[in-house]
């Protein structure tokens, strides 16, 4: 079946460091692909997907390629802040169903 | 734009006891749904919804009851809770148009305990 496969956390950064969360998944076809976050005491929000292989989704200053060669959607960013400390979920959809296939989330910490 | 509005944000029940979770959306949107988040297990589908009228069974259903009966509500049911369902609980909607291409919009968790 289908699956998306995250990195463990906590990560944890000092500010300004670059950061990478890394995201495989498996799938019968083609999905999309997103990086949901989600910032302490709220819901999920959508910070970038991407739709076909190749495409790079970016928001904030984070950036993912969808790599199909790899089934692959790692999160990047070149400066992290402490105001990113939050979790953030890999997931995939199929077109041929409506349903999310959640990765197990990724707590970053961002240290002064 | 309220977007999707969940009540309530904190409840502590006892076991056996019998609560619904609140969920409404004003984005018109098709489909709705209910997840249950547990540390290190991420978000876990337990029913959706494609439209007023229509519900089906996610990943973890069981000792949960939904229905839909306008475009707009959601209420998620837990019909005699149990320790095991102390959990956080989203409710999501999203229109289904498009639907590999389309934003999830989630309300901001209810956080239930079950002693």
């Amino acid at each position: 079946g289908n699956s998306v496969t995250q990195m463990e956390g906590p990560v944890t950064l000092s500010e300004e460091a670059f950061l990478t969360i890394n995201c495989t998944y498996t799938a019968t076809g083609y999905p999309s692909l997103f990086w949901y976050v989600q910032y302490p005491g709220e819901g999920l929000q959508l910070l970038l997907k991407a739709t076909k292989a190749d495409d790079k989704g970016s928001n904030k200053g984070f950036e993912a390629t969808y790599r199909k060669e790899t089934t692959s959607f790692h999160l990047e960013k070149g400066s992290v802040q402490v105001s990113d400390s939050a979790v953030y979920f890999c997931a995939l959809m199929m077109d041929s169903n409506y349903q999310l296939i959640w990765g197990a989330g990724t707590k970053l910490i961002i240290k002064p | 734009n309220a977007g999707v509005t969940q009540t309530p944000k904190f409840q502590v029940l006892k076991t056996g006891q019998s609560m619904t979770l609140q969920c409404a959306q004003d984005m018109n949107h098709e489909y709705m749904s209910w997840y249950r988040q547990d540390p290190g297990m991420g978000l876990r589908l337990i029913h959706y919804s494609v439209g007023a009228g229509i519900t089906d069974q996610g990943e973890v259903p069981n000792g949960y009851n939904v229905s839909r009966s306008t475009t707009e509500d959601f209420p998620l049911r837990l019909l005699s809770a149990a320790p095991s369902q102390t959990s956080v609980y989203f409710c999501a909607s999203r229109p289904l148009k498009g639907y590999g291409n389309t934003e999830a919009f989630f309300g901001q968790g209810t956080r239930l305990t079950v002693v």
